[in-house]
């Protein structure tokens, strides 16, 4: 089958801890993309990568940190210096000229 | 001012109902158009993808763009107690240039059919 997968499901930190949260797709997709989702607030852009090797900030980069070693994994690391770190996080992915991406199942991270 | 206003609701109709979602955006850039559907800690689903003013219809489900107002609507005809999820408008400039496919969202709208 082919999808989107995030993991873990859920995932639990205490303050002053990093975190790294997977995503994974075997759809071939070139373009990839990290969101937060907040209660009220849609989904806001973290971090997008257009190609492996190169990616560029969101519209609330500060705090998170992203690779893009293989296409097929863009993993996305919560750092410290992220105050309210509690959200539900979404990855999606896409081909490089289609605008309609596709999402992950979500990974909900609780700071303790 | 959000790029993308979107109506949070909630919003709670009986089974059969007819509903309306609306979204309405400030950018000229934006010229295509996208409602997605989230069920309760899940991913957002694509289910209706426009470029167009105008309407577009898939069994019960019809989304209106009105690119002259910058408003967009998606109406559920014979709603179902299955519909009840959160629906996100989505726009984009366009995957060329310097978009580069990235997506802005409303806020979402939660929506509550009951029997």
């Amino acid at each position: 089958d082919g999808g989107i997968t995030q993991s873990p499901k859920y995932l639990f930190r205490k303050e002053g801890q990093n975190v790294t949260l997977s995503c994974e797709q075997n759809l071939n997709h070139d373009a990839m993309y990290w969101y937060r989702q907040d209660p009220g607030q849609g989904l806001r852009l973290i971090y997008y990568s257009q190609i492996v090797n190169d990616f560029q900030k969101g519209d609330i980069a500060e705090g998170y940190s992203v690779s893009r070693e293989k296409k097929e994994s863009f993993p996305l690391t919560v750092t410290s210096a992220q105050k309210n770190p509690t959200a539900f996080y979404l990855c999606a992915s896409t081909y490089t000229g289609t605008d309609t991406q596709y999402f992950g199942p979500g990974t909900r991270l609780t700071v303790l | 001012q959000k790029e993308v206003e979107q109506d949070p609701g909630p919003l709670s109709v009986p089974e059969g109902a007819i509903v309306s979602l609306n979204c309405t955006y400030s950018n000229s850039a934006f010229q295509y158009f996208m409602w997605y559907r989230q069920y309760s800690r899940k991913g957002p689903e694509l289910l209706m993808y426009t470029y167009s003013s105008g309407n577009k219809e898939d069994g019960r489900f019809t989304a209106q763009v009105d690119k002259s107002s910058k408003y967009i609507s998606l109406f559920i005809r014979d709603s179902q107690p299955s519909d009840s999820a959160t629906y996100l408008c989505a726009m984009s400039g366009g995957a060329g240039g310097t978009s580069y496919g990235k997506l802005t969202f409303g806020q979402g709208t939660i929506l509550t059919v009951h029997p």
